[in-house]
C-alpha cells in the first residue's frame, strides 16, 4: 500500500532564519507531487506541484521554493522566513486519477 | 488561472437535517470536481468526486451535483449526523495535475 510520511510534524522558526520540510512517498512511483499551506480558518492554497523530478511548478509568487530530487521526494524551502510563512503545510500525491493523498502536516510558526 | 470559491464559510445545522455547500469555479477546461472532509486536528480526505460527463453523483447519504455551463457544483448531506461535524473543502482541476481548492465550510450539526 502507499504511504506519505513529512516532517517534521511542528517547527518555530525566528524571522529570517532557513526552512525546509521534506515529504516522501512510499508504495508508488512516479507520483503527482503537491505542496499546499492552510493558514488558520482558512482553505488550502496551492503552493508547488510536480508532475515529475525536476519538474516544479509554482502556484504563488514568494520566498519559498520547492524541489523533487528523487522521484517520491518533495521538498519546500526558504532561505528566510517572515512572519507570513507561518501556517500549516501539507504535502499530497496523487495518481493522474485526481485524487489527493495527505500527509499528516507540518505546523510552523515563525516568531 | 482556475479561482474556485465556496459559501457559506460556516454553517450549523439540526441533526437530522441537511446541509448543502455550494462552489463556483472559473476555468471552463476544469473537468474534475472533488469534495474533502478534514476532521479536527486530522488530513483531508476525499468523500466524494464528479466528473465533467456527469451531472450528479451520490454515495449514501452524501450527493453531488455539478452545472458546466452555470459552472458551480454543490455538496449535499441528508439526514446529518454528529460526525459529520468537519470543515469540508471543494476543489477543481483542468485534468492536468494543478487542484485548486475553495476556501472551506466548517459545518455543526447541533443535537
Amino acid at each position: 500500500s502507499q504511504t506519505i510520511h513529512q516532517w517534521p510534524a511542528t517547527l518555530v522558526q525566528p524571522v529570517g532564519s532557513p526552512l525546509s520540510l521534506e515529504c516522501t512517498v512510499e508504495g508508488t512511483s512516479n507520483p503527482n507531487l503537491y505542496w499546499y499551506r492552510q493558514a488558520a480558518g482558512r482553505g488550502l492554497q496551492l503552493l508547488f506541484y510536480s508532475v515529475g523530478i525536476g519538474q516544479i511548478s509554482s502556484e504563488v509568487p514568494q520566498n519559498l521554493s520547492a524541489s523533487r530530487p528523487q522521484d517520491r521526494q518533495f521538498i519546500l524551502s526558504s532561505k528566510k522566513l517572515l512572519l507570513s510563512d507561518s501556517g500549516f503545510y501539507l504535502c499530497a500525491w496523487s495518481r493522474n486519477t485526481g485524487e489527493l493523498f495527505f500527509g499528516e502536516g507540518s505546523r510552523l510558526t515563525v516568531l | 488561472g482556475e479561482n474556485v470559491e465556496q459559501h457559506p464559510s460556516t454553517l450549523s445545522v439540526q441533526e437530522g437535517d441537511s446541509a448543502v455547500i455550494k462552489c463556483t469555479y472559473s476555468d471552463s477546461a476544469s473537468n474534475y470536481f472533488p469534495w474533502y472532509k478534514q476532521e479536527l486536528g486530522k488530513r483531508p480526505q476525499l468523500i466524494i468526486d464528479i466528473r465533467s460527463n456527469v451531472g450528479e453523483k451520490k454515495d449514501q447519504r452524501i450527493a453531488v451535483t455539478l452545472n458546466k455551463t452555470a459552472k458551480h457544483f454543490s455538496l449535499h448531506i441528508t439526514e446529518t449526523q454528529p460526525e459529520d461535524s468537519a470543515v469540508y473543502f471543494c476543489a477543481a482541476s483542468n485534468g492536468a495535475s494543478k487542484i485548486i481548492f475553495g476556501s472551506g465550510t466548517r459545518l455543526s450539526i447541533r443535537p
